[in-house]
């Protein structure tokens, strides 16, 4: 099992560029999230999935979609960078409808200049 | 208006000595919480949680005690080893219904 992989690793971007950020897990869970981490700031939600076809806001949802294609697939989308969105990116996923014990990606480390 | 507060930015203790890692939270709601540990450049992983029904939870090196009237857990890690040197986040949720709230981490320096 691979749990929950991330592409791409490294992504460096110019203002106003778009672009999706892919996250897929393998472990059969039924909910999966995006969070970025920056400095001082810990993990901040994004966006999440409680189950397949649907999508709910979390707490910095501005700038960004997701798309929810499958059971196994989650993905981010950029539509227009800004430098703001400087951060690492984690995807994670969580076994029940809205879990407790989360399994987080390698990251995704997105640059925006 | 930050429900998961982690007042330590930083850590460092001897190895072999005890590591206490603090968080507090304001929401009364939350009723199961949870400790990650994060390395450079990976993923956090969960380390240990505990349910609002108990007071202590243990897992070999890490245990984790809430105190629910003062809204403050704690996480020890005995003996602390050059290996737990990493980021500590806090989570907690209530309901099962709804996201985790992290806090902002709390950094473990291990010194041999």
């Amino acid at each position: 099992n691979a749990g929950v992989t991330q592409t791409p690793k490294f992504q460096v971007l110019k203002t106003g560029q778009s672009m999706t950020l892919q996250c897929a897990q393998d472990m059969n869970h039924n909910s999966m999230y995006w969070y970025r981490q920056d400095p001082g700031m810990g993990l901040r939600l994004i966006y999440y999935s409680a189950s397949e076809g649907t999508t709910d806001k979390g707490e910095v949802p501005n700038g960004y979609n997701v798309s929810r294609l499958n059971k196994r697939e989650f993905s981010l989308r950029l539509e227009s960078a800004a430098p703001s969105q400087t951060s690492v990116y984690f995807c994670a996923s969580s076994e029940a409808r809205i879990s407790y014990e989360q399994y987080f990606g390698p990251g995704t480390r997105l640059t925006v200049t | 208006d930050q429900q998961v507060k982690q007042n330590s930015p930083s850590l460092s203790v001897q190895e072999g000595r005890i590591s206490i890692l603090n968080c507090d939270y304001t929401n009364s709601m939350f009723d199961y919480f949870l400790w990650y540990k994060k390395y450079p450049a990976e993923g956090p992983t969960f380390l240990i949680s505990i349910s609002s029904i108990k007071d202590k939870n243990e897992d070999g090196r890490f245990t984790v005690f809430l105190n629910k009237s003062a809204k403050h857990l704690s996480l020890h890690i005995v003996p602390s080893q050059p290996g737990d040197s990493a980021v500590y986040f806090c989570a907690a949720s209530y309901s099962g219904n709804t996201p985790l709230v992290f806090g902002k981490g709390t950094r473990l320096s291990v010194i041999a």
